[in-house]
């Protein structure tokens, strides 16, 4: 069964720091996602991506944060000059045209 | 704007009864997806079940099924005959473009 991946599993990096989490979405999906989920709480939407732009985001996705399709199956979330609260889970999802969203395993970030 | 809230921070179960979860949200929209996962402690986001707001019948997904209440904007999930391996978070979200999740549920199933 096809399934999303991300890489790394476990990143940690140092305050001010960029860092670049990586996902691949299930290949015939056409809307992509970001969330995040900082430890004990709830998820919280980012990014949606489509059609290689921005289709939508969260007052969570400041300047700090951008997205790229860099070829035909990655998608990557980078944080510029990371803080101690970007430390989180980081969920990447696809999905078909707007429907049930598949789910990665998730990064866990720790920004120290 | 639209908001989903799950009022029961913790629950817990007998392994084998029944366990209702209650979610509900706010829209002004008339078309849109509602969403149970599961978050077990491994925090993979698992989906247990999905309901269209189009559709009257709620759905049902082998011991899981949804109470959907459109006009009262409620999404409750009901699961029957508990299993250990329902210990988890369960979150509801409602979908846009994005899923707005609600607070989640913690769920223990007793042994």
């Amino acid at each position: 069964e096809p399934e999303v991946t991300q890489t790394p599993s476990h990143q940690v990096t140092q305050m001010g720091q960029e860092v670049i989490l990586r996902c691949v979405p299930i290949s015939n999906h056409l809307y992509f996602y970001w969330y995040r989920q900082i430890l004990g709480q709830k998820v919280e939407f980012l990014v949606s991506f489509y059609n290689n732009e921005i289709s939508e985001k969260s007052e969570i996705f400041d300047d700090q944060f951008s997205v790229e399709r860099p070829d035909g199956s990655n998608f990557t979330l980078k944080i510029r000059s990371t803080k101690l609260e970007d430390s989180a889970m980081y969920f990447c999802a696809s999905s078909e045209p707007p429907g049930e969203q598949y789910f990665g395993p998730g990064t866990r970030l720790t920004v120290t | 704007a639209q908001t989903v809230t799950q009022s029961q921070p913790e629950m817990s179960v007998q392994e084998a009864e029944t366990v209702t979860l209650s979610c509900t949200y706010d829209t002004s929209e008339s078309n849109y997806y509602l969403f149970w996962y599961k978050q077990p402690p491994s925090r993979q986001m698992i989906l247990v079940i999905r309901q269209e707001a189009y559709k009257q019948q709620n759905a049902t997904e082998n011991r899981f099924s949804v109470n959907f209440q459109k006009a009262a904007k409620s999404f409750s999930l009901k699961i029957s005959d508990s299993q250990l391996g329902d210990t988890a978070m369960y979150f509801c979200a409602f979908m846009t473009l994005g899923n707005i999740f609600g607070t989640g549920t913690r769920l223990k199933v007793l042994a």
